[in-house]
């Protein structure tokens, strides 16, 4: 199965600012996505990262937010803008797999004081 | 949408066996996922069940029944390695829903 770097794995942020999150991938895939987990709570989609194309947002998530860039097979970054502390999350990418199932990064824990 | 559910907790005794249910309701469906998610880490892949049946990995098996729209993961021989939390994944087309989890701590 595909292996994913995904750095940083934490950081603590002022309110205001904007942090940028990044995945790097050991093989080309297809899909690839960025979920968040909010403490104690389950994963939730974000969003679907497209090649050469804008990134599709689920319900509740915009571009303005969230902007999201893919430019080839192995890497993607998210980048959570204007941070308030209600954006303080573990947010993981992940890439799609049928056989291997879906693989996660290692999250990146994000604290916004 | 997609509705997803699991029970919130479980406890065990180590050695003993653990079945966690998982039902959902989505608007498609393309496969089940579960994942187990240690405190702190990314979730990693279990098991996946696209057609009904029980698919058995060592001490971890999953079972699916599409008309019921259930699914459950038997956990056989609990180690306390096993505590964690036990994610379940609906595939619709290429995105994964997942439900609340369910933690299960093993006790000596």
């Amino acid at each position: 199965s595909a292996v994913i770097s995904q750095k940083p794995s934490r950081d603590i942020c002022q309110r205001g600012t904007s942090l940028t999150i990044q995945c790097q991938v050991d093989s080309q895939v297809t899909m690839m996505f960025w979920y968040r987990q909010q403490p104690g709570q389950s994963l939730t989609l974000i969003a679907t990262a497209n090649q050469g194309s804008e990134a599709t947002y689920e319900s509740g998530f915009v571009i303005d937010k969230f902007p999201i860039s893919r430019p080839n097979l192995t890497f993607s970054t998210l980048t959570v803008s204007n941070m308030s502390p209600e954006d303080s999350s573990i947010y993981l990418c992940s890439v799609g797999s049928e056989s291997d199932g879906y693989t996660f990064g290692s999250g990146t824990r994000l604290t916004v004081v | 949408g997609q509705n997803i559910d699991q029970p919130t907790e479980m406890t065990a005794t180590e050695g003993a066996i653990v079945q966690i249910n998982c039902t959902y309701q989505t608007s498609g469906f393309n496969g089940l996922f579960w994942y187990q998610q240690h405190a702190g880490e990314a979730p990693t892949f279990l098991s996946y069940n696209v057609l009904d049946g029980l698919e058995e990995k060592g001490r971890f098996s999953s079972f699916l029944s599409r008309s019921k729209g259930y699914s459950y993961l038997l956990l056989k021989e609990l180690q306390m390695k096993d505590s964690a939390s036990y994610l379940c994944a609906v595939r619709d087309d290429y995105k994964l829903s997942f439900g609340a989890g369910t933690t299960v701590t093993v006790r000596a």
